[in-house]
Parts: structure tokens; sequence; C-alpha cells
């Protein structure tokens, strides 16, 4: 039972390139969710999906752009990434009934320089 | 909308002793509230949740958490830490039962780091 994975892990970036972040869920949930962590801000939106084909903005997705062409896969691309955007970027997903309760992927550590 | 503020950004404790993380949220509407943790370079893991009935709810590794509708607070209580329980833990809120929106948004609160000590 894979669940819900990342990759990659780990990224370093220059300031300018386009980077895509890979999330992959194994359960057929209908929600998806995007998240950044930065120290003092806990967790913030960036985008959300109800369903393939079907995505919205979160608090926060101003220099990021989503897609969900496959229920199980949700990549975030960084258009043209910024150090600003230099953060741990959390994926997530949950059942439609109970949209509430999100599991989480471990992480990706992207550093843009 | 609703908010979230955790009170304590670290709490530093002995091994054994108890601890209580503290959380306070903000809405206009019924809500759901969440605690998560997180242990280093890992994802976040739901402890336990508060969805209705009774006010005092448990988890997993033997952490419980009172909800307190008049405060706006959902605590988070162990009567005896580990050190296997040092780790980041967030609070979050999403709306209740009357929602009528898609999916659901949850809005976490900064985290409080707790650190148990030998």
């Amino acid at each position: 039972d894979a669940g819900i994975t990342q990759s990659p892990r780990y990224k370093i970036t220059e300031t300018g390139r386009q980077v895509t972040l890979m999330c992959h869920q194994t359960w057929s949930h209908s929600y998806m969710f995007w998240y950044r962590q930065d120290l003092g801000h806990g967790l913030r939106l960036i985008y959300y999906s109800a369903a393939a084909d079907i995505t919205d903005k979160g608090e926060v997705p101003d220099g990021y752009v989503v897609s969900r062409s496959k229920t199980e896969n949700f990549p975030l691309t960084l258009e043209s990434a910024t150090r600003s955007q230099t953060s741990v970027y959390f994926c997530a997903s949950s059942r439609r009934d109970t949209g509430y309760e999100q599991y989480f992927g471990p992480g990706t550590r992207l550093t843009v320089t | 909308a609703q908010s979230v503020t955790q009170l304590d950004s670290q709490v530093p404790v002995f091994e054994e002793a108890p601890v209580e993380l503290r959380c306070n949220y903000s809405s206009s509407v019924s809500v759901y509230l969440f605690w998560y943790v997180q242990y280093p370079n890992q994802g976040l893991q739901l402890l336990l949740k508060y969805l209705s009935g009774s006010t005092l709810v448990k988890g997993i590794n033997g952490f419980e958490a009172e909800f307190n509708k008049s405060q706006t607070s959902f605590h988070l209580r162990k009567p005896s830490v580990h050190i296997s329980d040092t780790a980041e833990y967030f609070c979050a809120v999403t709306p209740g039962p009357s929602f009528g929106g898609s999916a659901r948004q949850l809005t976490f609160g900064s985290g409080t780091q707790l650190t148990v000590l030998p």
C-alpha cells in the first residue's frame, strides 16, 4: 500500500527555472491538495482539486500552476522559480465523504538559489 | 473564514512529565478541529479529531484533546510524555456540518515544537 508519494524529495534549482513537483496517490481519493510549509506560518494551501480536471486556488497561489488530468496525480509547477518559493511542499489527499481528513505525503524540500 | 492560534512555538518538557499544547481558533461557523503531528523529515500524521459529540477526544499515542466551545479552544494533552513524542504539532480547523462547499480546506496554526528532555 504505497499511499501518497512525492518526488523528488529534495530539489535545488536556480531563480527563473521551471520546476515541477510530483504527487501520486494510490487510494483513488477525490480531493488533492498542495501546501507549503514555512517557519512561523505553519502550512498554507496553494491549490486544491476536487476531481480530475477540477482545480481551485488556495491561500497562496501566485507563481504556481497545477493540473490534474488523472485522479491519482496532481503535479505542482513553479513556472519561474523565485527565492521566496524556497520551502517544503506537501501534497495531501482525502476522500469525498470525509474531505476534512487529509493524508499527507512525505514532502519535497525545494531550494531556489 | 477561520483562523488558528497556537500560543506556544516551543515547549520543552522532561520525560514522563505531563504536557499541554494550546490551540485557540476563530470562526463564524461551527467547525471541525484536528491535531496533526510531524516527525522530522516526514509528512503530517493525524493525531485526533473533533467532529461532534463528546468534547474529550482521544487519539493515538496516548494523546487527548478537549474541545471548549465557549473559550474557542482545543488544547492537546498527554499525562506522561516520552522521548519519542519529540515532534512538531499542528492544530487545524475546517468548517463543520453547515459547510455546503466542495473540498474542505484545512487552516493550520503555526505549529508547536515539543521537545522531550531526558
